[in-house]
C-alpha cells in the first residue's frame, strides 16, 4: 500500500480565517513533504520533514506554519492567507534514512485551496 | 542548484503510437531520475524510475532510459491508450546525502492520447 491520505479534499478560507491542512501515511515513511502547486506547473518544495523534525523550509512565508506530530502525521497550519496562496497543496512521503535503497516519494491527492 | 529541462511541453499522438518524452539535467551528482504522471485533480503518480547505475529499466509498456554522459534521460511509452492522457513530470534527485530526498522537478509534459 503506497497511500498518502489528505484532508480536506477542498477549501475555501478568507484572509482572516485560520485553518489546517492535515496528512497522514502509514506505510512506516519517516520523511515527509509539503508542496505546493499552481496550474500547469510542477510541484515546489516548502518544507521537508525528516524523522519529525524540519530538515528544509524553502524560505516559506510564516503564514504557512507546518507541524509534524508524529511519524504518520503532518499538518499546515494557515493564517493570514493572500489570494495569490490559492493552489493545490500537496502531501507527500518517503522511506527515510541513510541505510535505504529506497527514495520513491509517494504524493497524496492534494487540498484544493482557495483563498478569498 | 538541479536544474532539470524537461522538452516537448505538449504531446499529441494517436491510440496505439508511441510518445517519448525528454528531460536533461545539470547536476552530474543526481542519482535518482523518478517520472510522475497527473491526472486531472489528483496528484503526482510514481510510474516508473531509473537510477544513475542502470541505463535502462522496463515496466509493461513503459520504459525510462538514462545516459549519464549526456545527462539526459527519457520516458518511452508504447502502444498508446487514452488513458495515458495526463501531465507527466520527470524529476532529478540527489539520493545518499541526506536522509530525505529533495526532488527538482521538470516543467511537465501535457500528454493527449486521440481514439
Amino acid at each position: 500500500d503506497t497511500e498518502v491520505t489528505q484532508t480536506p479534499k477542498h477549501l475555501v478560507m478568507g484572509m482572516t480565517n485560520k485553518k489546517s491542512l492535515k496528512c497522514e501515511q502509514h506505510m512506516g515513511h519517516r520523511a515527509m513533504y509539503w508542496y505546493k502547486q499552481k496550474a500547469k506547473k510542477p510541484p515546489e518544495l516548502m518544507f521537508v520533514y525528516s524523522y519529525e523534525k524540519l530538515s528544509i523550509n524553502e524560505s516559506v512565508p510564516s503564514r504557512f506554519s507546518p507541524e509534524c506530530p508524529n511519524s504518520s502525521l503532518l499538518n499546515l497550519h494557515l493564517h493570514a492567507l493572500q489570494p495569490e496562496d490559492s493552489a493545490l497543496y500537496l502531501c507527500a512521503s518517503s522511506f527515510s534514512g541513510l541505510a535505504t535503497s529506497s527514495y520513491e516519494q509517494y504524493f497524496g491527492p492534494g487540498t484544493r485551496l482557495t483563498v478569498t | 542548484g538541479e536544474n532539470v529541462e524537461q522538452h516537448p511541453s505538449t504531446l499529441s499522438v494517436q491510440e496505439g503510437d508511441s510518445a517519448v518524452i525528454k528531460c536533461t539535467y545539470s547536476d552530474s551528482a543526481s542519482n535518482y531520475f523518478p517520472w510522475y504522471k497527473q491526472e486531472l485533480g489528483k496528484g503526482p503518480q510514481l510510474i516508473i524510475d531509473i537510477r544513475s547505475n542502470v541505463g535502462e529499466k522496463k515496466d509493461q509498456r513503459i520504459a525510462v532510459t538514462l545516459n549519464k554522459t549526456a545527462k539526459h534521460f527519457s520516458l518511452h511509452i508504447t502502444e498508446t491508450q487514452p488513458e495515458d492522457s495526463a501531465v507527466y513530470f520527470c524529476a532529478a534527485s540527489i539520493k545518499g546525502r541526506t536522509s530525505y530526498g529533495k526532488l527538482t522537478f521538470g516543467q511537465g509534459t501535457i500528454l493527449t492520447v486521440h481514439p
